[in-house]
This record gives C-alpha cells, sequence and structure tokens, in this order.
C-alpha cells in the first residue's frame, strides 16, 4: 500500500483560476506534510509544508491538511503559465525524517 | 535554506563500471538523503546518512550497490557500482533544514548506463 497518493493528472486549469491539488495519506501516524514543485529537468523545490490541521497561506499558495480524514491539498490562487509544473506531496511521521513521497501531479496552467 | 551543490551533474557510463556522486552542502546539517528519480516517475529513498555513522538503507537497496560516504557535516557521497541500463536514473540529494522536518534538493545527478 502507497503510503501517500496523489492523482496524476495532468490537471488542466485556464490562467488566472484556482487550480486545486490533492494528496491522501494512509499512515495515521504521519505528522508533517510538505508540497514540492519540480519543473521538467529540475530538482523539487519546496514550496509549502504544513503540520496542524486548518490551513496555511503563502502568498497564491495555500496548503490545507485534514488529519481525521487524512487528506492533504495545495491551492494555488491566481494561478500563471510559470505554475505549470509536477507537485509533489510528501508526508513524514513517526520518523520525521523519513519523507514518503506521492507520484505527483502534473499542472498545465493555460494561457 | 542551505546551497546545495551535486557533481557530477551528468555523466553517460558503461554498464560494469561504477561512478561516485559527490553533495556538497555550503552549511552544517544533521542529515543527508539520497533519492533516485527515475524517468517519469516520483522520489525514491535509497538511504540517509548520518554524519559518524554508517547508512540507513531502505528496502531494495544494499550498501554493495550503492556505498555511502559520510565524512563530515557538510559532505556526503554515494556511489552506484557495478552499472546496468536500469540504474539510468536522475540521483539527488537532499538536506534536512533548519526547522528539522523539511528537505531541501540538490540540483540532481542524470546518470546514463549504455
Amino acid at each position: 500500500q502507497k503510503e501517500v497518493e496523489q492523482n496524476s493528472g495532468p490537471l488542466s486549469v485556464p490562467e488566472g483560476a484556482i487550480a486545486s491539488l490533492n494528496c491522501t495519506y494512509s499512515d495515521r501516524g504521519s505528522q508533517s506534510f510538505f508540497w514540492y514543485r519540480q519543473y521538467s529537468g529540475k530538482s523539487p523545490e519546496l514550496i509549502m509544508f504544513i503540520y496542524s490541521n486548518g490551513d496555511k497561506e503563502d502568498g497564491r499558495f495555500t496548503a490545507q491538511l485534514n488529519k481525521a480524514s487524512q487528506y492533504v491539498s495545495l491551492l494555488i490562487r491566481d494561478s500563471q503559465p510559470s505554475d505549470s509544473a509536477t507537485y509533489l506531496c510528501a508526508g513524514g511521521g513517526y520518523n520525521f525524517n523519513k519523507f514518503y513521497f506521492g507520484s505527483g501531479t502534473k499542472l498545465n496552467v493555460k494561457p | 535554506s542551505a546551497v546545495i551543490s551535486q557533481k557530477p551533474s551528468r555523466d553517460i557510463c558503461q554498464r560494469g563500471t561504477s561512478l561516485t556522486i559527490q553533495c556538497q552542502v555550503d552549511s552544517q546539517v544533521t542529515m543527508m538523503f539520497w533519492y533516485r528519480q527515475q524517468p517519469g516517475q516520483s522520489l525514491t529513498l535509497i538511504a540517509t546518512a548520518n554524519q559518524g555513522s554508517e547508512a540507513t538503507y531502505e528496502s531494495g537497496f544494499v550498501i554493495d550497490k550503492f556505498p555511502i560516504s559520510r565524512p563530515n557535516l557538510t559532505f556526503s557521497t554515494l556511489t552506484v557500482s557495478n552499472m546496468s541500463p536500469e540504474d539510468s536514473s536522475i540521483y539527488l540529494c537532499s538536506v534536512d533544514g533548519t526547522g528539522g522536518y523539511e528537505q531541501y534538493f540538490g540540483p540532481g545527478t542524470r546518470l546514463t548506463v549504455t
């Protein structure tokens, strides 16, 4: 059983729309969650992390965590073509230093 | 976040040979990690490297195939031994952040085995 699951996409949204990326996890011991953006041919770049239930906002990005439902999401407001990338969700838990990565969701923002 | 560099950035190697990948960080870090990312796939953790102790390998990865060194708090190497075409992949090192939980990635090493 995969620890972290994501829809592989692609998710296509028009420029200026809200992109919603979702992730579920199986290990209830997971306590920290991370969203990475990966452009083609580049390494993953950390954009958000969340530890507590609820929402965490940073600029155009909002991470949401619902531990009861074992669900993590990333909302990107006012999506731009430069947001087109693969978004990786990662979870860490009882061993904070060990991450479990989802397979990634490819986002396409159309001008 | 720390500045992380990897050498080489890419290489083409013949099967049966070995390649050592270096990871250098501009500040001292506790944990360093080595991942593999095969084409179109997500990241798979190979091992965790702490300074002064043996690396901890994930299921499916063994020390004889992927020996790791961690001589100090800013440097680590991963060797891919006796390579086969199946080892063609991007190899990434990462380090733990100042908060202790997040990880930051180096630019990666793209390895092609012919």
